[in-house]
């Protein structure tokens, strides 16, 4: 039973243009969410939040938005460098003390 | 050293073997999580420890022992692993446990022959 779904497993995208990472959740107690990025043989790095009060947060070329009518998130990277190439993770949590769940992640190759 | 660091980096070992996997946290810190990431899969949460206490188990095998000695450090005690339990294992830190950024330290890559 995965909480967290992000169903492109991979998504390939031409350096310059946006790149559109979705991740969709079941739980309608999560109201925090993060996206994280990884390089292969590193650990996940944080790369920005939501809190369920917004619907949308930015952060330099990054952008997260939030439908929770939908159950559904966002993440946007305008524009894409060949640097954003990795695994990138969406994450979600209920208020409380219940730890973050994660998605399996979605694989972005920026070309050049 | 600053954020989350993890030793060591890489680790092979026999399903006789005993090794310890070892995380320190230098952001102040008050819970400390384990992970493991197995190819095509989740993140799987193993263990969490929040002011030094275990507050979530999940349902890992007894052949995984965590210790907590004070906020800063984490220790995974392993002993009669088997060959699927090779993966990358990831040590995470956070202020408190809940809804609070993690952050993860560069994993133990562990290959158990």
């Amino acid at each position: 039973d995965q909480q967290v779904k992000q169903n492109s497993p991979s998504l390939s995208v031409q350096e310059g243009r946006i790149s559109i990472l979705n991740c969709d959740y079941t739980n309608s107690m999560f109201d925090y969410f993060l996206w994280y990025k990884k390089y292969p043989a590193e650990g996940p790095t944080f790369l920005i939040s939501i809190s369920s009060i917004k619907d949308k947060n930015e952060d330099g070329r990054f952008t997260v938005f939030l439908n929770k009518s939908a159950k559904h998130l966002s993440l946007h990277i305008v524009p894409s460098q060949p640097g954003d190439s990795a695994v990138y993770f969406c994450a979600a949590s209920p208020s409380g003390n219940t730890p973050l769940v994660f998605g399996k992640g979605t694989r972005l190759s920026v070309i050049a | 050293e600053t954020g989350v660091t993890q030793t060591p980096r890489h680790l092979v070992m026999g399903m006789t073997n005993k090794k310890s996997l070892k995380c320190e946290q230098h952001l102040g810190h008050n819970a400390m999580y384990w992970y493991k990431q197995s190819a095509k899969k989740p993140l799987e949460l193993m263990f969490v420890y929040n002011f030094k206490e275990q507050t979530e188990n999940n349902s890992v095998p007894s052949r995984f022992s965590p210790e907590c000695p004070n906020s800063s450090h984490l220790f995974l005690h392993l002993h009669t692993l088997q060959p699927e339990d090779s993966a990358l294992y990831l040590c995470a830190s956070s202020q408190v446990q809940g809804p609070d950024t993690q952050y993860f330290g560069p994993g133990t890559r562990l290959t158990v022959l």
